[in-house]
């Protein structure tokens, strides 16, 4: 059990529509960051929410977007899908003042987009 | 900014094998050191982390790292594979937060390990 929850697990997606991932953080984590995936590659960084704010940014468009609720889960929204989207969205949690005691990493949300 | 490089793409080891797989990075700043698992189908597992003082730091299922600063280096080491270790292994890195705050990982392109039984 990894303790971060996403959702859906497999998602089949057409060129230029929207899509909306999921995650909820491991008990106790208040600190949401969502990574990117692609084939082959390690997981680079999309973007993170403390306290319902975007904190800090990775180098991807501004097509990519999130949000946290209260409860401090977060969504992933993506807009005009490209085919280059096709890859595996991690959801990474943590707690803020202690984050330098790393994450914990959901299984993910396999995005293909045809 | 900070980048991870794993030169290692796939290694293919016999069972009892010893086992090194490199990482260097690169940051000007003071970083913490991370090394994940992805067994197939499983979401990224720690392995083992380094903060601060002893430079060789010990992880779950036998495996140990050695934080070299001068070499930018962080290298995974177990010196005995098992079958059940078949997996890809990430090297990550951050860069250490004086306010506490998550400061966002950056990974390297993982290194494939085959064990053949």
């Amino acid at each position: 059990d990894a303790g971060v929850t996403q959702s859906p697990t497999h998602l089949i997606k057409t060129r230029g529509q929207q899509v909306t991932l999921r995650c909820s953080p491991k008990s106790g984590h208040d600190t949401v960051s969502w990574y990117q995936q692609a084939l082959g590659q390690g997981p680079q960084f999309i973007f993170q929410y403390y306290e319902e704010e975007e904190r800090q940014r990775g180098n991807f468009p501004d097509r990519f977007s999130g949000h946290q609720f209260p409860n401090y889960s977060s969504e992933l929204n993506v807009n005009a899908l490209l085919l280059g989207d096709s890859a595996l969205y991690l959801c990474a949690s943590s707690l803020r003042q202690v984050a330098n005691y790393g994450y914990t990493f959901g299984s993910g949300t396999r995005l293909t987009v045809v | 900014a900070q980048s991870v490089s794993q030169h290692n793409h796939h290694v293919i080891l016999s069972e009892a094998a010893s086992l090194e797989l490199g990482c260097n990075y690169s940051y000007g700043g003071t970083v913490n050191l991370f090394w994940y698992v992805q067994y197939p189908g499983q979401h990224l597992q720690l392995l083992l982390k380094y903060f601060s003082g002893d430079p060789l730091v010990k992880g779950i299922k036998g495996f140990e790292a050695e934080f070299i600063k001068s070499k930018f280096s962080f290298n995974l080491r177990k010196p005995s594979v098992q079958w059940s270790d078949t997996a890809e292994y990430f090297c990550a890195v951050n860069a250490r937060a004086a306010s506490g705050s998550a400061r966002q990982l950056t990974f390297g392109s993982g290194t494939q390990l085959t064990v053949l039984p």
